[in-house]
C-alpha cells in the first residue's frame, strides 16, 4: 500500500513569493490533515479535512494560507504571500475510522523563504 | 487545551543500554498516546501506543508506561540500536472528542552510539 505523498519536498522562495504544496493521502482514507513542523519541535496543526469538507482550521493564518481538498482526495496547501517566519515543515497526514484514526504521516515538504 | 511536556530533550547512550523519555500531559480528558519516531527527511511514523485502559504495553524492544492519575507516560526503548537514533515524539488525545487531533511534545533526539 503506498504512503502518503507529498510534492515538493524541498521549495526555497524569497519571501513575498507564492508558495503550494500538494498532498496524496492513502487510499481510503477520508480524513486528512496539514501541520507545521518548526525546527525542534513537534508537529501542530494547521487543518484539518473530513472528505471534502474543512473541519478545523483555527490554526491556519487565514490572511495568507489557504487549502482545498476539492474532491475529497487530493490537497493542495498555499501561502501567499510568505514570509521569513513561515520557513518550515509542512506535513500532510492521513487518516481513517477503519484504523481508530491514526494518522500516517507523508515526508513533508521543506520550505525555507529567504 | 491540552499541553505535553517532553523531557529529555536529548539522549545519548551507548549501543545496548536503555533509554527512557518521559511525557507528561494536562488534560484528563486525554486517553490516547502514542509515540512517533522521526528520522531525518521523513515524516513521524506511529512505533506504540497505548490507550488509558492500559497500564502497560511491550513491542519487542519497546514499551510504554502510562499513569493517569499522575498523567504521565514513558517511551522505554532496550538494547538500543544504532538505527535506534531519531527524533521521538510523544503525543495525547481525546479519542472521545470527536476531533482526533493529538497534541505533541517538542520531541526526544535520542543519539545510539555504536
Amino acid at each position: 500500500e503506498a504512503g502518503v505523498v507529498q510534492s515538493p519536498r524541498y521549495k526555497i522562495i524569497e519571501k513575498k513569493q507564492p508558495v503550494a504544496f500538494w498532498c496524496n493521502p492513502i487510499s481510503g482514507h477520508n480524513t486528512l490533515y496539514w501541520y507545521r513542523q518548526n525546527l525542534g519541535q513537534g508537529p501542530e496543526l494547521l487543518i484539518r479535512y473530513e472528505n471534502e469538507e474543512a473541519v478545523d482550521d483555527s490554526q491556519l493564518p487565514k490572511d495568507r494560507f489557504s487549502a482545498e481538498r476539492l474532491k475529497g482526495v487530493d490537497s493542495t496547501l498555499k501561502i501567499q504571500p510568505a514570509e521569513l517566519g513561515d520557513s518550515a515543515v509542512y506535513l500532510c497526514a492521513s487518516s481513517s475510522r477503519g484504523t481508530s484514526y491514526e494518522q500516517y504521516f507523508g515526508p513533508g515538504t521543506r520550505l525555507t523563504v529567504t | 487545551g491540552e499541553n505535553v511536556e517532553q523531557h529529555p530533550s536529548t539522549l545519548s547512550v551507548q549501543e545496548g543500554d536503555s533509554a527512557v523519555i518521559k511525557c507528561t500531559y494536562s488534560d484528563s480528558a486525554s486517553n490516547y498516546f502514542p509515540w512517533y519516531k522521526q528520522e531525518l527527511g521523513k515524516g513521524p511514523q506511529l512505533i506504540i501506543d497505548i490507550r488509558s485502559n492500559v497500564g502497560e504495553k511491550k513491542d519487542q524492544r519497546i514499551a510504554v508506561t502510562l499513569n493517569k492519575t499522575a498523567k504521565h507516560f514513558s517511551l522505554h526503548i532496550t538494547e538500543t540500536q544504532p538505527e535506534d537514533s531519531a527524533v521521538y515524539f510523544c503525543a495525547a488525545r481525546d479519542q472521545g472528542g470527536g476531533s482526533y487531533i493529538p497534541t505533541f511534545g517538542r520531541g526526544t533526539s535520542l543519539i545510539v552510539h555504536p
